[in-house]
Protein backbone atom coordinates (compact mmCIF):
# COMPACT_ATOMS: atom_id res chain seq x y z
CA UNK A 1 0.00 0.00 0.00
CA UNK A 2 1.19 3.57 -0.79
CA UNK A 3 2.17 5.54 2.17
CA UNK A 4 3.40 9.36 2.48
CA UNK A 5 5.16 10.55 5.71
CA UNK A 6 5.50 13.77 7.03
CA UNK A 7 7.47 13.78 10.56
CA UNK A 8 7.17 17.18 11.21
CA UNK A 9 3.95 18.63 12.41
CA UNK A 10 5.34 22.07 13.03
CA UNK A 11 8.52 24.01 11.65
CA UNK A 12 9.58 26.91 12.78
CA UNK A 13 12.19 28.89 10.95
CA UNK A 14 13.35 32.30 11.12
CA UNK A 15 12.69 35.04 8.25
CA UNK A 16 15.56 34.82 5.83
CA UNK A 17 16.92 30.72 6.79
CA UNK A 18 16.40 28.11 4.66
CA UNK A 19 13.65 25.95 4.86
CA UNK A 20 12.69 22.17 4.63
CA UNK A 21 9.97 20.09 4.70
CA UNK A 22 10.36 16.65 4.82
CA UNK A 23 8.44 14.16 2.97
CA UNK A 24 8.39 10.30 2.15
CA UNK A 25 6.93 7.86 0.55
CA UNK A 26 6.10 4.31 0.29
CA UNK A 27 4.91 2.64 -3.27
CA UNK A 28 6.39 -0.15 -5.15
CA UNK A 29 5.24 1.51 -8.52
CA UNK A 30 6.17 4.60 -9.93
CA UNK A 31 4.94 7.81 -7.86
CA UNK A 32 4.10 10.99 -9.28
CA UNK A 33 4.67 13.74 -6.08
CA UNK A 34 3.13 17.07 -5.53
CA UNK A 35 3.62 19.67 -2.97
CA UNK A 36 0.09 21.25 -1.41
CA UNK A 37 -0.49 24.68 0.23
CA UNK A 38 -2.98 26.12 2.15
CA UNK A 39 -2.41 29.62 3.18
CA UNK A 40 -5.13 30.90 5.95
CA UNK A 41 -8.88 31.42 4.86
CA UNK A 42 -7.39 30.15 1.56
CA UNK A 43 -8.17 26.39 -0.65
CA UNK A 44 -5.97 24.29 -0.69
CA UNK A 45 -3.56 24.47 -3.81
CA UNK A 46 -0.80 22.94 -5.66
CA UNK A 47 2.38 24.27 -5.05
CA UNK A 48 4.60 22.12 -7.07
CA UNK A 49 5.19 18.86 -8.64
CA UNK A 50 8.07 16.75 -9.51
CA UNK A 51 7.52 16.47 -12.82
CA UNK A 52 7.87 19.88 -13.67
CA UNK A 53 10.94 20.18 -12.04
CA UNK A 54 10.16 24.32 -11.44
CA UNK A 55 10.95 26.57 -8.98
CA UNK A 56 7.45 28.02 -7.54
CA UNK A 57 7.39 31.25 -4.67
CA UNK A 58 11.08 30.41 -4.67
CA UNK A 59 10.51 26.44 -3.39
CA UNK A 60 12.16 23.33 -5.19
CA UNK A 61 11.62 19.65 -4.62
CA UNK A 62 13.75 16.91 -5.89
CA UNK A 63 12.37 13.41 -5.82
CA UNK A 64 14.97 10.62 -4.68
CA UNK A 65 13.79 7.62 -5.68
CA UNK A 66 16.70 6.06 -3.90
CA UNK A 67 15.33 7.76 -0.36
CA UNK A 68 12.16 7.68 -1.57
CA UNK A 69 11.98 10.87 -0.89
CA UNK A 70 10.46 14.51 -2.43
CA UNK A 71 11.79 17.34 0.37
CA UNK A 72 10.64 20.82 -0.07
CA UNK A 73 12.86 23.20 0.29
CA UNK A 74 13.53 27.25 0.13
CA UNK A 75 17.08 29.12 1.00
CA UNK A 76 15.20 32.10 2.36
CA UNK A 77 12.09 31.87 4.34
CA UNK A 78 10.04 34.81 3.92
CA UNK A 79 6.58 35.82 6.53
CA UNK A 80 4.15 35.08 3.75
CA UNK A 81 5.62 31.18 3.01
CA UNK A 82 3.73 30.79 6.90
CA UNK A 83 1.09 27.91 5.71
CA UNK A 84 0.24 24.42 6.14
CA UNK A 85 1.63 22.00 3.54
CA UNK A 86 0.81 18.85 2.28
CA UNK A 87 2.96 16.30 0.61
CA UNK A 88 0.62 14.29 -1.52
CA UNK A 89 1.30 10.79 -4.14
CA UNK A 90 -0.16 9.72 -7.08
CA UNK A 91 -0.16 6.28 -7.46
CA UNK A 92 0.21 6.28 -11.36
CA UNK A 93 -0.59 2.34 -11.72
CA UNK A 94 -3.79 2.46 -9.48
CA UNK A 95 -6.02 4.44 -11.45
CA UNK A 96 -5.44 7.95 -9.94
CA UNK A 97 -6.20 7.23 -6.37
CA UNK A 98 -4.19 10.69 -4.64
CA UNK A 99 -3.15 10.30 -1.31
CA UNK A 100 -1.71 12.82 1.31
CA UNK A 101 0.63 12.88 4.56
CA UNK A 102 -0.71 14.71 7.44
CA UNK A 103 1.05 18.07 7.10
CA UNK A 104 3.44 20.58 7.94
CA UNK A 105 2.99 23.90 9.54
CA UNK A 106 5.56 26.12 8.61
CA UNK A 107 5.44 29.37 10.92
CA UNK A 108 8.12 31.82 10.24
CA UNK A 109 9.61 34.07 12.75
CA UNK A 110 10.18 37.54 12.56
CA UNK B 1 -16.88 31.79 -12.23
CA UNK B 2 -15.49 28.38 -12.60
CA UNK B 3 -13.79 26.20 -9.61
CA UNK B 4 -15.63 23.30 -7.24
CA UNK B 5 -18.78 24.29 -5.13
CA UNK B 6 -19.55 22.83 -2.01
CA UNK B 7 -22.35 23.10 0.47
CA UNK B 8 -23.52 23.29 2.95
CA UNK B 9 -20.45 25.16 4.30
CA UNK B 10 -21.23 24.17 7.74
CA UNK B 11 -23.96 21.58 8.67
CA UNK B 12 -25.34 20.15 12.34
CA UNK B 13 -27.22 17.22 12.78
CA UNK B 14 -28.30 14.81 14.88
CA UNK B 15 -26.41 11.72 15.63
CA UNK B 16 -28.43 8.47 13.67
CA UNK B 17 -28.95 11.15 10.67
CA UNK B 18 -28.13 10.47 7.60
CA UNK B 19 -26.19 13.65 6.01
CA UNK B 20 -25.67 14.37 2.33
CA UNK B 21 -22.80 16.69 1.33
CA UNK B 22 -23.15 18.48 -2.26
CA UNK B 23 -19.83 18.94 -4.67
CA UNK B 24 -20.26 20.26 -7.96
CA UNK B 25 -17.62 21.12 -10.72
CA UNK B 26 -17.97 23.32 -13.74
CA UNK B 27 -14.65 22.90 -15.28
CA UNK B 28 -15.19 19.65 -16.97
CA UNK B 29 -13.18 17.64 -14.92
CA UNK B 30 -13.52 13.50 -15.08
CA UNK B 31 -11.93 12.58 -11.79
CA UNK B 32 -13.50 13.90 -8.24
CA UNK B 33 -12.64 12.96 -4.75
CA UNK B 34 -13.89 13.20 -1.41
CA UNK B 35 -11.09 13.73 1.94
CA UNK B 36 -11.83 14.08 5.47
CA UNK B 37 -9.92 16.55 7.10
CA UNK B 38 -8.98 15.99 10.53
CA UNK B 39 -6.33 18.32 13.18
CA UNK B 40 -3.63 16.02 13.13
CA UNK B 41 -4.06 13.74 10.67
CA UNK B 42 -3.96 15.57 7.16
CA UNK B 43 -6.22 14.85 4.56
CA UNK B 44 -7.45 10.68 4.37
CA UNK B 45 -9.60 9.62 1.49
CA UNK B 46 -12.64 8.74 1.12
CA UNK B 47 -13.74 8.00 -2.45
CA UNK B 48 -12.75 8.54 -5.91
CA UNK B 49 -14.70 8.54 -8.76
CA UNK B 50 -12.53 8.46 -12.37
CA UNK B 51 -15.73 8.51 -14.60
CA UNK B 52 -19.69 8.92 -14.77
CA UNK B 53 -21.04 6.05 -12.70
CA UNK B 54 -18.25 4.80 -11.45
CA UNK B 55 -16.19 4.90 -8.05
CA UNK B 56 -13.74 3.15 -5.95
CA UNK B 57 -13.17 3.12 -2.42
CA UNK B 58 -10.34 5.37 -0.56
CA UNK B 59 -8.46 4.41 2.61
CA UNK B 60 -12.00 5.55 4.91
CA UNK B 61 -14.40 4.34 3.14
CA UNK B 62 -16.60 3.23 6.21
CA UNK B 63 -20.02 4.84 7.06
CA UNK B 64 -19.72 6.82 3.62
CA UNK B 65 -21.57 6.51 0.26
CA UNK B 66 -21.30 8.31 -3.28
CA UNK B 67 -22.85 8.35 -6.63
CA UNK B 68 -21.65 10.36 -9.70
CA UNK B 69 -24.59 10.22 -11.88
CA UNK B 70 -23.34 12.84 -13.81
CA UNK B 71 -20.17 14.40 -14.94
CA UNK B 72 -20.50 17.75 -12.92
CA UNK B 73 -21.35 16.23 -10.20
CA UNK B 74 -20.74 14.23 -6.85
CA UNK B 75 -22.14 13.88 -3.61
CA UNK B 76 -21.17 12.37 -0.49
CA UNK B 77 -23.86 10.59 2.06
CA UNK B 78 -22.09 10.28 5.71
CA UNK B 79 -24.46 7.53 7.18
CA UNK B 80 -25.50 6.99 11.01
CA UNK B 81 -22.25 3.79 10.11
CA UNK B 82 -19.90 6.26 10.71
CA UNK B 83 -18.65 6.31 14.05
CA UNK B 84 -16.57 9.85 14.15
CA UNK B 85 -18.64 11.66 11.61
CA UNK B 86 -17.90 15.23 13.12
CA UNK B 87 -14.79 16.60 10.95
CA UNK B 88 -14.42 18.98 7.86
CA UNK B 89 -14.72 17.40 3.99
CA UNK B 90 -13.07 18.04 1.22
CA UNK B 91 -14.35 17.78 -2.23
CA UNK B 92 -11.88 18.00 -5.26
CA UNK B 93 -11.35 17.16 -9.03
CA UNK B 94 -8.74 17.19 -11.48
CA UNK B 95 -8.78 16.59 -15.37
CA UNK B 96 -8.81 12.75 -17.19
CA UNK B 97 -6.55 10.32 -16.09
CA UNK B 98 -3.27 10.63 -17.24
CA UNK B 99 -3.21 13.96 -16.63
CA UNK B 100 -1.33 16.76 -15.30
CA UNK B 101 -2.72 15.48 -11.51
CA UNK B 102 -3.69 18.83 -10.18
CA UNK B 103 -6.16 18.70 -7.70
CA UNK B 104 -8.03 21.63 -7.42
CA UNK B 105 -10.10 21.87 -3.91
CA UNK B 106 -13.31 23.32 -2.93
CA UNK B 107 -13.69 25.03 0.12
CA UNK B 108 -15.06 22.69 2.23
CA UNK B 109 -18.12 21.75 4.56
CA UNK B 110 -17.56 21.48 8.24
CA UNK B 111 -20.17 18.70 9.80
CA UNK B 112 -20.74 18.47 13.38
CA UNK B 113 -23.10 15.66 15.11
CA UNK B 114 -24.47 16.32 18.14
Amino acid sequence: AQRVTQPEKLLSVFKGAPVELKCNYSYSGSPELFWYVQYSRQRLQLLLRHISRESIKGFTADLNKGETSFHLKKPFAQEEDSAMYYCALRAMNRDDKIIFGKGTRLHILP
Amino acid sequence: DGGITQSPKYLFRKEGQNVTLSCEQNLNHDAMYWYRQDPGQGLRLIYYSQIVNDFQKGDIAEGYSVSREKKESFPLTVTSAQKNPTAFYLCASSTKIGGTGELFFGEGSRLTVL
